[in-house]
C-alpha cells in the first residue's frame, strides 16, 4: 500500500527565511504533485514533477523529485506572508502511466509571520 | 483553460435525505474523474474513480450504495450521497484528467456538505 509522508506537518517561520518541506513515498513512482490549499478552498496546483531529477520553480517556490530516493522537496526562498497555506504532496497510486487517483500526504500547515 | 466546476458549492440537508453533487469539466473532455473527501484539518482521501460510460471504481471502505457515482458524459460526473447522515458531512472535491494529458489532474472548487 502506497504511503506518502510529509514533514514537517506544521511550520511557523519568519518572513525572509528559507525552508524546505519534505515528501517521502513508499512505492515506485515517476510522478509527484504539489498543491496548495487555502482555508476553506480547494487545491491549487503548484507543480507536476514527471521524471527523476525534475526541478521546477515558480516565484519563491522550487520543487524537485528524486525517484530513486522516493523523495521530493518543496523549497521556499525568502518567505513572504502570502505563502501561508497548507501544502500537500501527492503520488499516483499506481506506477503505470495514465490517469490515476492520488494518495496525498497529510499536508504541511505553513504560517509565515512578519 | 482546464477549469473544473462543482455544483453546489455548499449544501445543508437533513439526515436521511439524498444530495447530488455535480462535477463538470468546462473546457476539456475528461475520460476520467475522481472524487475525494476531506474532513476538517485533514488530508484528501480518494473515494472513487469515475470513467465515462462505465461503472465507478470505489476505494476500499467506501460504500458504493451510499455514494452513487455516474459519469454520463465526457464533461460531467455526479456524486449522490444517499440517506445522508451527520457523519457524511465533509468537503467533497472532484478532479478531472484530460483525454490528451492524462497525467494532469485539475481539481474543482469543492462542495461543502453539512448534514443536520
Amino acid at each position: 500500500e502506497l504511503k506518502v509522508e510529509q514533514n514537517p506537518l506544521f511550520l511557523s517561520m519568519q518572513e525572509g527565511k528559507n525552508y524546505t518541506i519534505y515528501c517521502n513515498y513508499s512505492t515506485t513512482s515517476d510522478r509527484l504533485y504539489w498543491y496548495r490549499q487555502d482555508p476553506g478552498k480547494s487545491l491549487e496546483s503548484l507543480f507536476v514533477l514527471l521524471s527523476n531529477g525534475a526541478v521546477k520553480q515558480e516565484g519563491r517556490l522550487m520543487a524537485s523529485l528524486d525517484t530513486k530516493a522516493r523523495l521530493s522537496t518543496l523549497h521556499i526562498t525568502a518567505a513572504v506572508h502570502d505563502l501561508s497555506a497548507t501544502y500537500f504532496c501527492a503520488v499516483p497510486r499506481n506506477s503505470g502511466g495514465g490517469a490515476d487517483g492520488l494518495t496525498f500526504g497529510k499536508g504541511t500547515h505553513l504560517i509565515i509571520q512578519p | 483553460g482546464a477549469v473544473v466546476s462543482q455544483h453546489p458549492s455548499w449544501v445543508i440537508c437533513k439526515s436521511g435525505t439524498s444530495v447530488k453533487i455535480e462535477c463538470r469539466s468546462l473546457d476539456f473532455q475528461a475520460t476520467t474523474m475522481f472524487w475525494y473527501r476531506q474532513f476538517p484539518k485533514k488530508s484528501l482521501m480518494l473515494m472513487a474513480t469515475s470513467n465515462e460510460g462505465s461503472k465507478a471504481t470505489y476505494e476500499q471502505g467506501v460504500e458504493k450504495d451510499k455514494f452513487l457515482i455516474n459519469h454520463a458524459s465526457l464533461t460531467l460526473s455526479t456524486l449522490t450521497v444517499t440517506s445522508a447522515h451527520p457523519e457524511d458531512s465533509s468537503f467533497y472535491i472532484c478532479s478531472a484528467s484530460p483525454r490528451t494529458f492524462t497525467y494532469e489532474q485539475y481539481f474543482g472548487p469543492g462542495t461543502r456538505l453539512t448534514v443536520t
